[in-house]
């Protein structure tokens, strides 16, 4: 199976400030249709996971676009330009290139 | 509006059987694939299978093969799943979530969630 990995795994960040979080994959993500399978998810406390960002850079319907996505092969990226207080939660990672999907153990995002 | 529904927390013994559903609704149920994900207590998530309610076709985690079976019932647009006997460390919140297309592609995402069932195993 594909391990997915990602730091930091916590992560205090400042208000309006930036902020990014890493995930990297055992192996490549392309699948054979010749997309890359990588999404990002947002779970605050409490509540079920949202989508932010699939096939590596496309943010979801409706997520600011203060969040961006980028990378390539095993190496990904989460950025948010200027934190806000709502982004507060834990961040995964997930590939969907082959069975079985796998999720990241998440970054765990507070306020300083 | 599309959401998923799940069934109600559970508490159950070590032993016993279960089955939770998670019931869709505003969109087309038969043709999306409906994932499982199992997040134990202050963890992340796990995937544990996934079905396509419009001819059952089923994948599962190896991590979850033969712990869990996962089906649906399309004509009432329903995907379920279910344990034969719980052990304490089925102990979890479990959640389905829809996998997302944008017309006939697949986006490999899970877009649509259910608010989650809480099972407990204790004896």
């Amino acid at each position: 199976d594909i391990v997915m990995t990602q730091t930091p795994l916590s992560s205090p960040v400042t208000l309006g400030q930036p902020a990014s979080f890493s995930c990297r994959s055992s192996q490549g993500l392309v699948h054979s249709d010749g997309n890359t399978y990588l999404s990002w998810l947002h779970q605050r406390p409490g509540q079920p996971p949202r989508l932010l960002i699939y096939k590596i850079s496309n943010r979801f319907s409706g997520v600011p676009d203060r969040f961006s996505g980028s990378g390539a092969g095993t190496d990904f990226t989460l950025k948010i330009s200027r934190v806000e207080a709502e982004d507060v939660g834990v961040y995964y990672c997930m590939q969907a290139a082959q069975f079985p999907y796998i999720f990241g153990q998440g970054t765990k995002v507070e306020i300083k | 509006e599309v959401q998923l529904v799940q069934s109600g927390a559970e508490v159950k013994k070590p032993g016993e059987s279960l089955k939770i559903s998670c019931k869709g609704s505003g969109y087309d149920f038969t043709n999306y694939w409906i994932g499982w994900m199992r997040q134990m207590p202050g963890k992340g998530l796990e995937w544990m299978g996934i079905i396509y309610p419009g001819d059952s076709d089923t994948r599962n985690s190896p991590s979850f093969q033969g712990q869990v079976t996962i089906s649906a019932d399309k004509s009432i647009s329903t995907a379920y799943l279910q344990w034969s006997s719980l052990k304490a460390s089925d102990t979890a919140m479990y959640y389905c979530a829809r996998r997302a297309r944008l017309g006939d592609l697949s986006l490999r995402a899970f877009d649509v969630w259910g608010q989650g069932t809480m099972v407990t195993v204790s004896s």
